[in-house]
């Protein structure tokens, strides 16, 4: 069964200590995986999209990187605003099909 | 403000009601895409249309449909709705039928079913 886990589901981290979150994934056909910020009560902001194994993307603090099982998000040396639930999500094919399978995310908390 | 509008914020309705969620997609972008989010199955893919044609289907009951409209914008009717259809309702817009660079979402709708 196609699947995507993220972990840990909570984090808490003092201002400027660095961390990475996990995303593991098995499914079939992967054609992209998604990295997504979301705010309390709001959509789910784009952040990156990762296509090959050993593929990696950076924005601000963030970084995130892609192997064959799993996806890592690194945050460096985050600040209060960092503060979100950070969402993974694939980009599978079967038979033709699309479909896009977001995991539960990993509500981070950054504390000043 | 992401450029995808989502119709009503809030909706309160009794079981066994029918209500219709509005989506205007970003301009430019031709997908649409539904999901359901609630606390503890995260989000869930309900159904994509491009162009006014449905190209991919999740996990949406057989109570819900969807449609596009030839100017793009797209509503989701729920029906016969139970306490358990209590969720926040995402649209989300991209420029092609595959989300090659990820999608744009709207701020939701929140649906409560008393």
């Amino acid at each position: 069964e196609d699947q995507v886990t993220q972990s840990p589901e909570a984090l808490r981290l003092q201002e400027g200590e660095s961390s990475s979150l996990n995303c593991s994934y098995t499914v079939s056909g992967l054609r992209g995986l998604f990295w997504y910020r979301q705010d309390p009560g709001k959509g789910p902001e784009f952040l990156f999209t990762l296509y090959s194994a050993g593929e990696e993307k950076e924005k601000e603090r963030l970084k995130a990187t892609l192997t064959k099982k799993e996806s890592f998000l690194h945050i460096t040396a985050p600040k209060p605003e960092d503060s979100a639930t950070y969402l993974c999500a694939v980009q599978a094919i079967t038979s033709g099909t699309y479909k896009y399978i977001f995991g539960t995310g990993t509500r981070l908390k950054v504390l000043a | 403000d992401s450029g995808v509008t989502q119709t009503p914020k809030h909706l309160i309705t009794a079981t066994g009601q029918r209500v219709t969620l509005r989506c205007s997609p970003r301009s430019g972008d031709l997908s649409v895409y539904w999901y359901q989010q609630s606390l503890d199955q995260g989000l869930q893919f309900l159904i994509q249309y491009y162009n006014g044609e449905e190209r991919a289907k999740g996990n949406i009951l057989e109570r819900f449909s969807a449609q596009q409209f030839p100017d793009l914008h797209s509503e989701l009717n729920l029906s016969s709705l139970e306490l358990g259809d209590s969720a926040l309702y995402f649209c989300a817009s991209s420029v092609d039928n595959r989300a090659n660079y990820g999608y744009t979402f709207g701020s939701g709708t929140r649906l409560t079913v008393v």
